[in-house]
């Protein structure tokens, strides 16, 4: 079965600290997402990639930073974090353009 | 600009009745609509999708219903369980276009009273 894994789950940081979300994922899939969710907003694209080594804006990327070093992993990195970046991100990969995305757990960042 | 928009925000029927959540989007491009289910503290998982070539989709209880010309479509659930309760995503791309990303709308919330 399809896995994309999250680290870690729950993170607390302090505003102006820098902050590093990773995603594995098991899939051997080529496409990689950060989405972001906030209640009301639904889910919205942050950074994608879709081979390593590689990133692409997606539609909110101000304040984002988004790292592939292979295919299996993908990193969201907020250098200057804030308190509106206090959300719940999730990862996900697909094998294709926007086949069948398959989502991990989430990370629930609060930002202090 | 929201291009895909879900209502109700939240929906509340009893068991056993057909739940129906509401979906409409603005760019005539989109071809792909895919349905994602997200119970808490879990992440979104593909429910059931369908390409604007069809009218109708369906899967067990699930059935989507696509009106191209309206650029509308709705997914119902019926005999509604109460572990159906949960978040329901609209989704769209246009594939035949090369769209390498989703667009999802803000979600229905469901609720199943037994």
């Amino acid at each position: 079965e399809a896995a994309v894994t999250q680290s870690p789950r729950s993170k607390v940081a302090v505003t102006g600290g820098k902050v590093t979300l990773s995603c594995h994922q098991t899939n051997n899939h080529d496409y990689m997402y950060w989405y972001r969710q906030d209640t009301g907003h639904g889910l919205r694209l942050i950074h994608y990639s879709y081979v390593a080594d590689s990133t692409e804006k997606g539609d909110i990327p101000d304040g984002y930073k988004a790292s592939r070093p292979s295919q299996e992993n993908f990193s969201l990195i907020l250098e200057l974090a804030s308190l509106s970046q206090t959300a719940v991100y999730f990862c996900a990969s697909s094998d294709y353009k926007n086949t069948e995305v398959f989502f991990g757990k989430g990370t629930r960042l609060t930002v202090v | 600009q929201q291009q895909v928009r879900q209502s109700p925000q939240s929906l509340t029927v009893w068991e056993g009745e057909t739940a129906i959540l509401n979906c409409s989007y603005e760019n005539s491009a989109f071809d792909y609509f895919p349905w994602y289910q997200q119970f808490p503290g879990e992440g979104p998982a593909l429910l059931i999708s369908i390409l604007s070539v069809s009218n109708k989709k369906e899967d067990g209880r699930f059935t989507i219903f696509f009106n191209k010309r309206e650029k509308k479509l709705s997914l119902h659930i019926a005999d509604s369980q109460p572990g159906d309760s949960a978040t329901y995503f609209c989704a769209a791309s246009a594939r035949a276009g090369g769209a390498d990303r989703l667009t999802f709308g803000k979600g229905t919330q469901l609720i199943i009273q037994p």
